[in-house]
């Protein structure tokens, strides 16, 4: 099942913050979040496993919910660079070793300008 | 991170063609590879699941005669997309996840395929 993201899109001048969701109807074992620029392929940004796990980097940071039924992604000050389309991508189960596709959001545009 | 190559990066090719895009995991093996399809402003859409040594396991609406899926070894898996028409137009995107699988999951460049 597809996950639902929102915001579809938001518009930020530089220095403000964001927040993007991504939730399930079903507990999820994983959420990874990437960053994709037009034209180019996304780029992971960060894995969260655990339910109630907090994870960031510098001004970037994401959440899982206790149920693992939901995500956020936390941009702070944003920066010209954040611009781009946010994709959540889930995995609903462990299934061993083989394979672990993942099923993405329809994405969250995000737009800084000066 | 892991490094996932994909090439080429752009294609233009006649209608009736076949074209092969590779993806090669650079740094870690790989049983599993995904090939993901994505249209302007759209989503990425998984189109198969590439299993090394065995067939690839394809979603449903794919053509697995029109997309073959070669993944010979574990580094390298193959997608041609054969007698390609307009319509098969599109950005593809392989993906890999290291750690035997249960890794994040890293993306090669991808492909612009445009069939004229």
């Amino acid at each position: 099942q597809q996950p639902v993201q929102s915001p579809q899109a938001v518009i930020l001048r530089e220095g403000e913050d964001a927040v993007i969701n991504c939730s399930s109807s079903k507990a999820l074992y994983s959420v990874h979040w990437y960053r994709q620029k037009h034209g180019e392929a996304p780029v992971f940004l960060m894995i969260l496993l655990k339910g109630g796990e907090q994870k960031g980097h510098e001004k970037i940071s994401a959440s899982f919910n206790e149920k693992k039924q939901q995500s956020s992604l936390y941009l702070t000050a944003s920066q010209l660079s954040y611009s781009g389309t946010y994709f959540c991508g889930t995995q609903s189960q462990y299934s061993g070793a083989g394979s672990y596709q993942l099923t993405f959001g329809k994405g969250t545009k995000l737009s800084v300008i000066p | 991170g892991a490094v996932v190559s994909q090439h080429p990066s752009w294609v233009i090719c006649k209608s009736g063609t076949s074209v092969k895009i590779e993806c090669r995991s650079l740094d870690f093996q790989a049983t599993t590879m995904f090939w993901y399809r994505q249209f302007p402003k759209q989503s990425l859409m998984l189109m198969a699941t590439s299993n090394e040594g065995s067939k690839a396991t394809y979603e449903q609406g794919v053509e697995k005669d029109k997309f073959l899926i070669n993944h010979a070894s574990l580094t390298l898996s193959t997608l041609t997309v054969t007698s390609a028409h307009p319509e098969d137009s599109s950005f593809y995107i392989c993906s890999a996840r290291d750690r035997g699988g249960i890794g994040s999951a890293f993306f090669g460049q991808g492909t612009r395929l445009t069939v004229v």
